[in-house]
């Protein structure tokens, strides 16, 4: 079956340094998603990439899609203590008869060190 | 306007035993997947509804099923507990199947299995 990799499991970082994590899929994904968890919560929606070497920015954050639409990054520029939680993405492929499926990766932990 | 609620927010259980989860998906919202998290990993998916029927189903077995109403609530059900169906069990909403479209998730049910 589809498989998202994600590397690195887990992130320590000091506040203002930047963090980056990685998203693998063995198969062509119609689209990714990323997604944040907080400690104790639940997925909240970040953004989808659709198109072969899209590029999105939300403030600090940049997210890019490679032209392959096999990989995926998630990029934080000046980390803050606010960006703590683990961060999946979730690959989207078409599984039949009109239906598509999400898998999620397992997530990179990170950590801001004040 | 009331995004995806699920109940009951934690409940305890002992091996062999049965359960009932229930979401209510966000307003506008007609298709409702199931996720299964256990501690440190991404959720999986267990299975979607769309149109009150399992659209596609994950790789669980038939011990979890579930059903969808016409006011589009779900219930996910889980006969012969295991100790390892302890999880997180997250259901998302999404406006219909096309593959685009964005879930969002609720706070989930934390389910220990003793």
């Amino acid at each position: 079956g589809q498989q998202v990799m994600q590397i690195p499991q887990y992130q320590h970082v000091q506040e203002g340094e930047d963090f980056t994590t990685y998203c693998n899929s063995s198969t062509t994904l119609s689209n990714i998603q990323w997604y944040k968890q907080r400690p104790g919560g639940h997925p909240v929606f970040l953004i989808q990439l659709v198109k072969s070497g899209e590029v999105k920015k939300q403030k600090r954050l940049t997210f890019q899609f490679g032209e392959a639409k096999k990989n995926s990054s998630l990029h934080i520029t000046a980390t803050q203590t606010t960006d703590v939680g683990t961060y999946f993405c979730a690959g989207r492929t078409y599984s039949g008869a009109g239906s598509y499926q999400l898998t999620f990766g397992k997530g990179t932990k990170l950590s801001v060190i004040p | 306007d009331a995004g995806v609620t699920q109940s009951p927010t934690h409940l305890i259980k002992t091996r062999g035993q049965q359960v009932t989860l229930r979401c209510s998906p966000k307003s506008g919202h007609d298709t409702v997947s199931w996720y299964q998290q256990a501690l440190g990993q991404g959720p999986q998916f267990i299975f979607q509804y769309y149109e009150e029927e399992e659209r596609q189903r994950g790789n669980f077995p038939d011990r979890f099923s579930g059903h969808q109403f016409p006011n589009y609530s779900s219930e996910l059900n889980v006969n012969a507990l295991l100790l390892g169906d302890s999880a997180l069990y997250l259901c998302a909403s999404s406006p219909g199947t096309s593959g685009s479209e964005t879930q969002y998730f609720g706070p989930g049910t934390r389910l220990l299995v003793l």
